[in-house]
């Protein structure tokens, strides 16, 4: 079993409000990931990560931001968040290499009323 | 055109059935492909990879890919209503990052 941790599950909070979603993992991985799903969508990627320090914007566009001070840690923030933030937000990460499993966290709903 | 396409679904099949779930991808040197099981409210998990032409079997799962036909399968074989999911398929980026490129999924429903 993957261990990958994301704090809170579920939040809901009101626009203007600034939120931080937490991501660990203790398996030490390198690469680390933040997707955002709607529905019945497709995984979107928002954010990655190659290592410390190392941080890139994904294929999607998303006022978040991330930072990596430590390996095991890649938090999200949204400094403002409104409606349209409303989303699941999955992180993972990954050892690299050829494998190419992504190993998940339980996700953290966001509702932004 | 979407780097990865799935049909969306869902793909009703009887239990004891042979399920068949189909993705196509756009870049023509693609060279890894994934499969992705996503249940209802839950996170993805990895079943199965592959990397060469041909067929790759994991009990019940069989991967198929055609890289000619750019195209990747996946067959289950004795559908059980536990594998009623959204099924990702993902194929890895050649170059840079080499993050994974996800399709839309496809949903199986797997009737008792």
């Amino acid at each position: 079993e993957a261990d990958i941790y994301q704090t809170p599950r579920y939040l809901v909070i009101g626009t203007g409000k600034k939120i931080t979603l937490e991501c660990s993992q203790t398996m030490g991985h390198d690469k680390m990931y933040w997707y955002q799903q709607d529905p019945g969508m497709e995984l979107h990627l928002i954010h990655y990560s190659y290592g410390v320090n190392s941080t890139e914007k994904g294929d999607l566009s998303s006022e978040s931001t991330v930072s990596r001070i430590r390996t095991e840690h890649f938090p999200l923030t949204l400094e403002s968040a409104r409606p349209s933030h409303t989303s699941q937000y999955l992180c993972a990460s990954s050892v690299g290499g050829d494998t190419g499993e992504l190993f998940f966290g339980e996700g953290s709903r966001l509702t932004v009323l | 055109q979407k780097e990865v396409e799935q049909n969306s679904g869902p793909l009703s099949v009887p239990e004891g059935a042979i399920a068949s779930l189909n993705c196509t991808y756009s870049d023509r040197g693609s060279q890894s492909f994934f499969w992705y099981r996503q249940y209802s409210g839950k996170s993805p998990e990895l079943i199965m990879f592959i990397y060469s032409n041909g067929d790759k079997e994991d009990g019940r799962f069989t991967a198929q890919l055609n890289k000619a036909s750019q195209y990747v399968s996946l067959l289950i074989r004795d559908s059980q209503p536990s594998d009623s999911a959204t099924y990702l398929c993902a194929v890895k980026e050649r170059a840079g990052f080499q993050k994974l490129v996800f399709g839309t999924g496809t949903r199986l429903l797997v009737s008792p």
